[in-house]
Protein backbone atom coordinates (compact mmCIF):
# COMPACT_ATOMS: atom_id res chain seq x y z
CA UNK A 1 0.00 0.00 0.00
CA UNK A 2 1.15 3.52 -0.87
CA UNK A 3 2.45 5.70 1.95
CA UNK A 4 3.69 8.70 2.62
CA UNK A 5 7.47 9.24 4.16
CA UNK A 6 9.53 11.47 5.58
CA UNK A 7 13.27 11.97 6.37
CA UNK A 8 14.98 12.22 8.66
CA UNK A 9 12.96 10.88 11.49
CA UNK A 10 14.70 13.13 14.19
CA UNK A 11 16.65 16.22 13.00
CA UNK A 12 18.34 17.89 15.83
CA UNK A 13 19.53 21.46 15.08
CA UNK A 14 21.44 24.61 16.81
CA UNK A 15 19.23 27.77 17.09
CA UNK A 16 19.78 29.71 14.53
CA UNK A 17 20.49 26.85 12.23
CA UNK A 18 19.07 26.07 8.79
CA UNK A 19 16.95 22.77 8.23
CA UNK A 20 15.23 21.34 5.56
CA UNK A 21 12.65 18.33 6.17
CA UNK A 22 11.98 16.23 3.62
CA UNK A 23 8.35 14.29 2.41
CA UNK A 24 7.85 11.71 -0.53
CA UNK A 25 4.39 12.27 -0.87
CA UNK A 26 1.83 9.58 -2.41
CA UNK A 27 3.05 9.21 -6.53
CA UNK A 28 -0.79 10.27 -7.59
CA UNK A 29 -1.69 12.61 -4.86
CA UNK A 30 -1.50 16.38 -6.24
CA UNK A 31 -2.39 17.93 -2.78
CA UNK A 32 0.59 18.31 -0.03
CA UNK A 33 0.11 19.66 3.46
CA UNK A 34 2.77 20.30 6.62
CA UNK A 35 1.53 20.27 9.70
CA UNK A 36 3.59 20.83 12.91
CA UNK A 37 2.49 19.11 16.58
CA UNK A 38 4.25 20.88 19.74
CA UNK A 39 4.95 18.15 22.16
CA UNK A 40 1.96 17.35 24.04
CA UNK A 41 -0.74 20.17 22.03
CA UNK A 42 -2.66 19.59 19.20
CA UNK A 43 -1.58 19.46 15.21
CA UNK A 44 -1.48 22.82 13.73
CA UNK A 45 -1.90 23.48 9.80
CA UNK A 46 1.48 25.20 8.54
CA UNK A 47 0.93 25.62 4.43
CA UNK A 48 -0.38 23.59 1.50
CA UNK A 49 0.58 23.64 -1.78
CA UNK A 50 -1.06 22.73 -5.27
CA UNK A 51 0.15 22.91 -8.60
CA UNK A 52 3.80 24.31 -7.57
CA UNK A 53 2.69 26.83 -5.43
CA UNK A 54 1.04 27.62 -2.14
CA UNK A 55 -2.38 27.65 -2.15
CA UNK A 56 -3.03 28.34 1.74
CA UNK A 57 -0.70 29.18 4.42
CA UNK A 58 -1.49 29.78 8.75
CA UNK A 59 -0.10 32.46 10.54
CA UNK A 60 2.45 29.93 11.53
CA UNK A 61 3.90 29.85 8.55
CA UNK A 62 6.07 33.33 7.90
CA UNK A 63 9.22 34.13 6.05
CA UNK A 64 11.19 31.62 7.58
CA UNK A 65 9.13 29.02 6.91
CA UNK A 66 9.79 27.92 2.88
CA UNK A 67 8.42 24.94 0.91
CA UNK A 68 9.30 23.42 -2.29
CA UNK A 69 8.82 20.45 -4.68
CA UNK A 70 12.37 20.45 -6.24
CA UNK A 71 11.27 17.37 -8.61
CA UNK A 72 8.96 14.94 -8.89
CA UNK A 73 8.55 13.12 -6.10
CA UNK A 74 10.03 15.31 -2.70
CA UNK A 75 8.13 17.87 -0.86
CA UNK A 76 10.45 20.11 1.19
CA UNK A 77 9.63 21.98 4.26
CA UNK A 78 13.03 24.92 5.08
CA UNK A 79 12.64 26.69 7.85
CA UNK A 80 15.52 29.44 7.43
CA UNK A 81 16.92 30.57 10.82
CA UNK A 82 15.45 27.86 13.39
CA UNK A 83 14.30 28.93 17.00
CA UNK A 84 14.06 27.40 20.77
CA UNK A 85 9.94 27.12 19.65
CA UNK A 86 10.07 25.35 16.24
CA UNK A 87 10.88 22.20 18.31
CA UNK A 88 8.15 19.77 17.26
CA UNK A 89 7.13 16.86 15.37
CA UNK A 90 6.51 17.50 11.54
CA UNK A 91 3.92 16.06 9.83
CA UNK A 92 3.97 16.10 5.99
CA UNK A 93 0.23 15.29 4.25
CA UNK A 94 -0.80 14.37 0.88
CA UNK A 95 -4.12 14.17 -0.28
CA UNK A 96 -5.51 12.38 -3.66
CA UNK A 97 -8.08 14.93 -6.27
CA UNK A 98 -9.19 12.05 -8.46
CA UNK A 99 -10.82 9.91 -5.63
CA UNK A 100 -13.25 12.92 -4.17
CA UNK A 101 -12.42 11.25 -1.01
CA UNK A 102 -10.27 14.20 0.53
CA UNK A 103 -8.43 11.73 2.50
CA UNK A 104 -5.10 12.87 3.94
CA UNK A 105 -2.46 10.37 4.43
CA UNK A 106 -0.18 11.42 6.48
CA UNK A 107 4.01 10.73 6.90
CA UNK A 108 5.21 9.43 10.31
CA UNK A 109 6.48 12.79 11.27
CA UNK A 110 9.69 14.00 11.52
CA UNK A 111 10.90 15.13 15.28
CA UNK A 112 12.71 18.29 15.19
CA UNK A 113 14.57 19.17 18.36
CA UNK A 114 16.39 22.74 18.25
CA UNK A 115 18.98 23.26 20.89
CA UNK B 1 -13.31 29.95 11.46
CA UNK B 2 -13.91 26.19 12.72
CA UNK B 3 -13.12 25.01 15.92
CA UNK B 4 -13.24 21.49 17.04
CA UNK B 5 -13.63 20.54 21.00
CA UNK B 6 -12.69 17.64 23.00
CA UNK B 7 -13.58 18.06 26.00
CA UNK B 8 -12.21 14.61 27.94
CA UNK B 9 -8.30 15.01 27.79
CA UNK B 10 -7.83 11.24 29.16
CA UNK B 11 -10.03 7.88 29.39
CA UNK B 12 -9.40 4.58 30.37
CA UNK B 13 -11.37 1.27 28.88
CA UNK B 14 -11.34 -2.15 30.52
CA UNK B 15 -10.20 -4.67 27.78
CA UNK B 16 -12.81 -5.80 25.55
CA UNK B 17 -15.33 -3.14 26.99
CA UNK B 18 -16.81 -0.34 25.27
CA UNK B 19 -15.61 3.49 25.17
CA UNK B 20 -17.16 6.40 23.49
CA UNK B 21 -15.04 9.87 23.02
CA UNK B 22 -16.59 13.03 22.60
CA UNK B 23 -16.57 15.51 19.92
CA UNK B 24 -17.90 18.98 19.00
CA UNK B 25 -17.49 21.36 16.35
CA UNK B 26 -18.30 24.61 15.35
CA UNK B 27 -18.84 25.84 11.73
CA UNK B 28 -21.05 27.49 9.78
CA UNK B 29 -20.33 25.54 6.42
CA UNK B 30 -23.59 23.38 5.89
CA UNK B 31 -21.45 20.63 3.95
CA UNK B 32 -18.19 19.01 5.46
CA UNK B 33 -15.84 16.40 6.37
CA UNK B 34 -15.20 14.89 9.77
CA UNK B 35 -12.29 12.42 10.75
CA UNK B 36 -11.43 10.79 13.87
CA UNK B 37 -7.54 10.00 14.05
CA UNK B 38 -5.70 7.61 15.91
CA UNK B 39 -2.15 8.77 17.12
CA UNK B 40 -0.17 5.71 19.00
CA UNK B 41 2.60 5.80 20.60
CA UNK B 42 4.58 5.89 17.49
CA UNK B 43 3.26 9.47 16.95
CA UNK B 44 2.14 8.53 13.17
CA UNK B 45 -1.22 9.88 12.30
CA UNK B 46 -3.65 7.24 11.27
CA UNK B 47 -7.15 7.41 9.91
CA UNK B 48 -9.86 6.23 12.29
CA UNK B 49 -12.83 6.65 10.33
CA UNK B 50 -14.37 9.47 8.06
CA UNK B 51 -18.09 11.27 7.81
CA UNK B 52 -19.85 12.95 5.18
CA UNK B 53 -22.00 15.64 6.61
CA UNK B 54 -24.62 15.05 3.97
CA UNK B 55 -24.72 11.44 4.91
CA UNK B 56 -27.55 10.86 7.61
CA UNK B 57 -26.20 7.40 8.04
CA UNK B 58 -23.29 7.16 10.61
CA UNK B 59 -19.79 6.00 9.60
CA UNK B 60 -18.53 2.60 10.29
CA UNK B 61 -15.52 0.84 10.13
CA UNK B 62 -14.97 -2.69 12.28
CA UNK B 63 -14.68 -1.77 15.96
CA UNK B 64 -15.33 1.86 15.40
CA UNK B 65 -18.28 3.91 14.61
CA UNK B 66 -19.57 7.46 14.93
CA UNK B 67 -22.31 9.23 16.15
CA UNK B 68 -23.17 12.32 14.27
CA UNK B 69 -25.55 14.54 15.44
CA UNK B 70 -25.71 17.35 12.71
CA UNK B 71 -28.02 19.92 14.32
CA UNK B 72 -26.37 19.67 17.62
CA UNK B 73 -22.37 19.78 15.75
CA UNK B 74 -21.39 16.31 17.57
CA UNK B 75 -19.30 14.20 16.26
CA UNK B 76 -18.44 11.06 19.04
CA UNK B 77 -16.49 7.45 18.26
CA UNK B 78 -17.67 4.60 19.62
CA UNK B 79 -14.50 2.19 20.18
CA UNK B 80 -16.51 -1.45 20.73
CA UNK B 81 -14.65 -4.42 22.02
CA UNK B 82 -11.68 -2.30 22.81
CA UNK B 83 -8.14 -3.85 22.56
CA UNK B 84 -4.60 -3.05 24.19
CA UNK B 85 -3.67 -1.92 20.65
CA UNK B 86 -6.20 1.19 20.54
CA UNK B 87 -4.21 2.48 23.23
CA UNK B 88 -3.51 5.89 21.54
CA UNK B 89 -4.26 9.78 21.46
CA UNK B 90 -7.23 10.32 19.16
CA UNK B 91 -7.86 13.79 17.69
CA UNK B 92 -11.04 14.66 15.92
CA UNK B 93 -10.51 16.91 13.06
CA UNK B 94 -12.59 18.56 10.21
CA UNK B 95 -12.50 19.48 7.45
CA UNK B 96 -14.70 21.79 4.54
CA UNK B 97 -16.39 20.34 2.20
CA UNK B 98 -14.26 21.67 -0.91
CA UNK B 99 -11.96 19.08 0.12
CA UNK B 100 -8.52 20.42 -0.63
CA UNK B 101 -8.43 22.97 2.79
CA UNK B 102 -6.81 21.75 6.32
CA UNK B 103 -7.46 19.86 8.78
CA UNK B 104 -8.34 21.54 11.96
CA UNK B 105 -7.50 19.49 14.89
CA UNK B 106 -9.15 19.07 18.61
CA UNK B 107 -6.83 18.89 21.38
CA UNK B 108 -6.73 14.91 21.40
CA UNK B 109 -8.22 12.38 23.77
CA UNK B 110 -5.73 10.36 25.36
CA UNK B 111 -7.03 6.88 25.67
CA UNK B 112 -5.83 3.60 27.75
CA UNK B 113 -6.67 0.14 27.18
CA UNK B 114 -6.21 -1.40 30.61
CA UNK B 115 -5.75 -5.51 30.26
Amino acid sequence: EPEVTQTPSHQVTQMGQEVILRCVPISNHLYFYWYRQILGQKVEFLVSFYNNEISEKSEIFDDQFSVERPDGSNFTLKIRSTKLEDSAMYFCASSDVTSGLWEQFFGPGTRLTVL
Amino acid sequence: AQTVTQSQPEMSVQEAETVTLSCTYDTSENNYYLFWYKQPPSRQMILVIRQEAYKQQNATENRFSVNFQKAAKSFSLKISDSQLGDTAMYFCAFMTYSGNTPLVFGKGTRLSVIA
